[in-house]
């Protein structure tokens, strides 16, 4: 059975502090993505990467950086955490064929006090 | 205006109902479209693909009208587990989600 497994499901921080979002695929996929969702604005796109080391921005990368040193992990990080960054996080994969079929976690529910 | 529009809802049906939602994309570049479900609580699943002569699976089925620039996902003989949130979703070289339609089937 095909999985993407998120590090943490909630978490809560403090303003300033540094989050670190975690990612593991096992499906060997090249794309990753790494998504927030809020209510009344969807899924909103923050950084996706196409191979290892590689990245690119989304719609709304501001405030977050990415990491992915090896194919199956995709990590999100917040440098310095706001409460506006209060969100639900999806990381997402998807093979190279290029279908719509993206496969998500579970999300990481994070609170920024 | 959004790139991917639908109407949040929420839509109450009874059990055995028809619904139909709509969803409206501004970008006629758009390569492909695709239906997704999305639990309460929980991450979004492929639903199904949305072909330009329509595709149908089980009581689900799924329309695309370039010409208008809009796709749709009618449900026949609505179930109690149909309840979830559908997000219409766009494909320009990255994927475009709608901010998602709730259904709510009541007994």
């Amino acid at each position: 059975d095909v999985k993407v497994t998120q590090s943490s499901r909630y978490l809560v921080k403090r303003t300033g502090e540094k989050v670190f979002l975690e990612c593991v695929q096992d499906m060997d996929h090249e794309n990753m993505f790494w998504y927030r969702q809020d209510p009344g604005l969807g899924l909103r796109l923050i950084y996706f990467s196409y191979d290892v080391k590689m990245k690119e921005k989304g719609d709304i990368p501001e405030g977050y950086s990415v990491s992915r040193e090896k194919k199956e992990r995709f990590s999100l990080i917040l440098e310095s955490a706001s409460t506006n960054q209060t969100s639900m996080y999806l990381c997402a994969s998807r093979g190279k064929s290029n279908t719509g079929e993206l496969f998500f976690g579970e999300g990481s529910r994070l609170t920024v006090l | 205006r959004k790139e991917v529009e639908q109407d949040p809802g929420p839509f109450n049906v009874p059990e055995g109902a028809t619904v139909a939602f709509n969803c409206t994309y501004s970008n006629s570049a758009s390569q492909s479209f695709f239906w997704y479900r999305q639990d309460c609580r929980k991450e979004p699943k492929l639903l199904m693909s949305v072909y330009s002569s329509g595709n149908e699976d089980g009581r689900f089925t799924a329309q695309l009208n370039r010409a208008s620039q809009y796709i749709s996902l009618l449900i026949r003989d609505s179930k109690l587990s149909d309840s979830a949130t559908y997000l219409c979703v766009g494909h320009t070289g990255k994927l475009i989600f709608g901010q998602g339609t709730t259904l709510q089937v009541k007994p």
